[in-house]
């Protein structure tokens, strides 16, 4: 079963940010969490990952809170492009890869 | 730089055949997992391939199986096919070897399977 708990479904209008939340209460140490995303019909394509710290990149922001007990990926200015399923995945090296994917956030971007 | 690629595209099968699908990695990968997403779920693990060898593999009956070639490509083949088996087949890759705790996974477009 997966390790994370993320809300089914979100909408956000072009433009604005996009605040994506995921609980991952049980997450171990050396589990890094994961996100991706999978546009509709098209494999996942991964996004961003952190361990304690915050995180960005070209992409999004991760926020990562101090007990790592749960964590929200920012898309800064969500456009129309941005509406996909959204997967947050507690892993650690030890699963060498084995991502266990839950049902994700349907993330829609509204004009 | 050509990222992962998969073959066939789309697959038309009957119950009780056999089917194998083809997945070449990311250039510079060495390692390949193969999912299987049925229609409104997350995609699920069947197996990891490193260094020719299965290194871990989900909740799947051994009418599954695959193979890692030299070239880091891989196959999945699925034998005595079951109407459930209709889904999507993902191929991700990954570089294992001297990962230093994190890595990333990029997948293929997939393989639309169905099984009438």
């Amino acid at each position: 079963d997966a390790k994370t708990t993320q809300p089914p479904s979100m909408d956000c209008a072009e433009g604005r940010a996009a605040n994506l939340p995921c609980n991952h209460s049980t997450i171990s140490g050396n589990e890094y969490v994961y996100w991706y995303r999978q546009i509709h019909s098209q494999g996942p394509q991964y996004i961003i990952h952190g361990l304690k710290n915050n995180e960005t990149n070209e992409m999004a922001s991760l926020i990562i809170t101090e007990d790592r007990k749960s964590s929200t990926l920012i898309l800064p200015h969500a456009t129309l492009r941005d509406t996909a399923v959204y997967y947050c995945i507690a892993s650690s090296y030890n699963q060498g890869g084995k991502l266990i994917f839950g049902q994700g956030t349907e993330l829609s971007v509204k004009p | 730089d050509a990222g992962v690629t998969q073959s066939p595209t789309h697959l038309i099968k009957t119950r009780g055949q056999q089917v194998t699908l083809r997945c070449s990695p990311k250039s510079g990968h060495d390692t390949v997992s193969w999912y299987q997403q049925a229609l409104g779920q997350g995609p699920q693990f069947i197996f990891q391939y490193y260094e020719e060898e299965e290194r871990q593999r989900g909740n799947f009956p051994d009418r599954f199986s695959g193979h890692q070639f030299p070239n880091y490509s891989s196959e999945l083949n699925v034998n005595a096919l079951l109407l459930g088996d209709s889904a999507l087949y993902l191929c991700a890759s990954s570089l294992l070897g001297g990962s230093v705790g994190h890595y990333e996974q990029y997948f293929g477009p997939g393989t639309r399977l169905t099984v009438t």
